[in-house]
């Protein structure tokens, strides 16, 4: 029972790299959302998608871009890293758009330098 | 005035003794009320949901909810060196439907 898996847990980027993050869910849920954790910050909402083939802006979408590639899977991409990215990003899950409680993902730790 | 707001704390309790853990909101009209745990260094957890007014009780913890003062409220009994964490509160707002996260409250349970 996996749950909500992410990839990578760890990644260290230089100023103006790009990358994915990878997150899939095996619980059949329509919502996904990717959040970032900054220290006194709390989580906050990047990019959501309530259901497959949509996507919408969170609170802090800039310098970031989403892809829903299936029901299973919500990708989000840094274009180009900067270190204001530096942060750890969670993928969740829930049964439909804000309701219930949110599953999440372990977590990827990234550090841009 | 942010969405959902809590006090970082660190709260610190003897072992055994009742934690208090409050969040205030500031929608109105907000339904849905969750509290998360998170551990250090892991993800978020899902540990109470209220959506009506009143006590809701789970093993050690009681959510407790209050529309008309914007008030939700974690209490812990009996705690333990194991409840050492940090506990979210989460608010779904009407617009949007979605989650808004408070930053947290450190809670530090001491043997």
């Amino acid at each position: 029972n996996a749950g909500v898996t992410q990839t990578p847990k760890f990644q260290v980027l230089k100023t103006g790299q790009s990358m994915t993050l990878q997150c899939a869910q095996d619980m059949n849920h329509n919502s996904m959302y990717w959040y970032r954790q900054d220290p006194g910050m709390g989580l906050r909402l990047i990019y959501y998608s309530a259901s497959e083939g949509t996507t919408d802006k969170g609170e802090v979408p800039n310098g970031y871009n989403v892809s829903r590639l299936n029901k299973r899977e919500f990708s989000l991409r840094l274009e180009s890293a900067a270190p204001s990215q530096t942060s750890v990003y969670f993928c969740a899950s829930s049964v439909r758009q804000g309701s219930y409680g949110y599953t999440f993902g372990s977590g990827t730790r990234l550090t841009v330098v | 005035q942010k969405e959902v707001e809590q006090n970082s704390g660190p709260l610190s309790v003897p072992e055994g003794a009742i934690a208090s853990l409050n969040c205030t909101y500031s929608d109105r009209v907000s339904q849905s009320f969750f509290w998360y745990r998170q551990y250090s260094g892991k993800s978020p957890e899902l540990i109470m949901s209220i959506y009506s007014n009143g006590d809701k009780e789970d093993g050690r913890f009681t959510a407790q909810l209050n529309k008309a003062s914007q008030y939700v409220s974690l209490l812990i009994r009996d705690s333990q060196p194991s409840d050492s964490a940090t506990y979210l509160c989460a608010v779904r707002v009407e617009y949007g439907n979605k989650l808004v996260f408070g930053a947290g409250t450190i809670l530090r349970v001491k043997s």
